[in-house]
């Protein structure tokens, strides 16, 4: 069965520091796709970075990466300078089969990592 | 801004009530997701529809029911509702031709408590 695992339930980290957010998932599909969500105090969801199962390579955007070691079943999202307006709650979702429009693209999401940046 | 809408943002009822939510995907998108989050159960997917018609069922309770409207706006409607159904209820779009990761696009969210 799909499983994602946040097994962090809360980081801190210092302002301007990197911090690694860690993710583990379950399959049996070979074909899927890796999320990260984040959810400030406000509430709304943020998509933040994507990783498709045959990516070659690390996904980036800005100063977030991901971490995608595929024989580990694992997708860490690290976050490089960490700004105050980091901390939040942060998801990691996937999504089953190719995601392709109209497809079956439910996300299935861990329980989450909540972090506080410091200054 | 994600660009997909909800309204309202805030819904207090009482049990037994039903109550409807309403959803705008972003311009272009297909597919509107449902989600609750809650803080027993987490995110847990609901319902999937795709230009008008339901694709997928996640745990939906009968209670509950949604659609898919021709200007792909959609309704989410709760029924006979217990204190249980308080949560925070997204919905999130996605579909748009092109895209190569069918990324879902969450909107604010509608925060419904049940008292």
């Amino acid at each position: 069965a799909q499983k994602i695992t946040q097994t962090q339930p809360g980081m801190f980290v210092q302002e301007k520091e990197a911090v690694t957010l860690d993710c583990t998932y379950d399959t049996s599909d070979p074909s899927y796709g890796l999320f990260w969500y984040k959810q400030p105090s406000s509430g709304e969801m943020i998509f933040l970075i994507y990783q498709g199962s045959y990516d070659q390579q690390n996904a980036t955007e800005g100063r977030y990466s991901l971490n995608f070691q595929k024989a580990r079943k694992s997708a860490n999202l690290v976050i490089s300078a960490s700004q105050l307006g980091d901390s939040a709650m942060y998801f990691c979702a996937m999504r089953e089969a190719g995601g392709f429009s109209g497809g079956y693209n439910k996300l299935i999401f861990g329980a989450g990592t909540r972090l506080a940046v410091h200054p | 801004d994600s660009g997909v809408t909800q309204t309202p943002k805030h819904l207090i009822t009482a049990t037994g009530q039903r109550v409807t939510l309403r959803c705008s995907p972003r311009s272009g998108d297909l597919s509107v997701y449902w989600y609750q989050q809650s803080l027993d159960q987490g995110l847990q997917f609901l319902i999937q529809y795709y230009n008008g018609e339901e694709r997928a069922k996640g745990n939906i309770l009968e209670r509950f029911s949604a659609q898919q409207f021709p200007d792909l706006h959609s309704e989410l409607n709760l029924s006979s509702l217990e204190l249980g159904d308080s949560a925070l209820y997204f919905c999130a779009s996605s579909g748009r031709q092109g895209s190569s990761t069918d990324t879902q696009y969450f909107g604010p969210g509608t925060r419904l408590t049940v008292l």
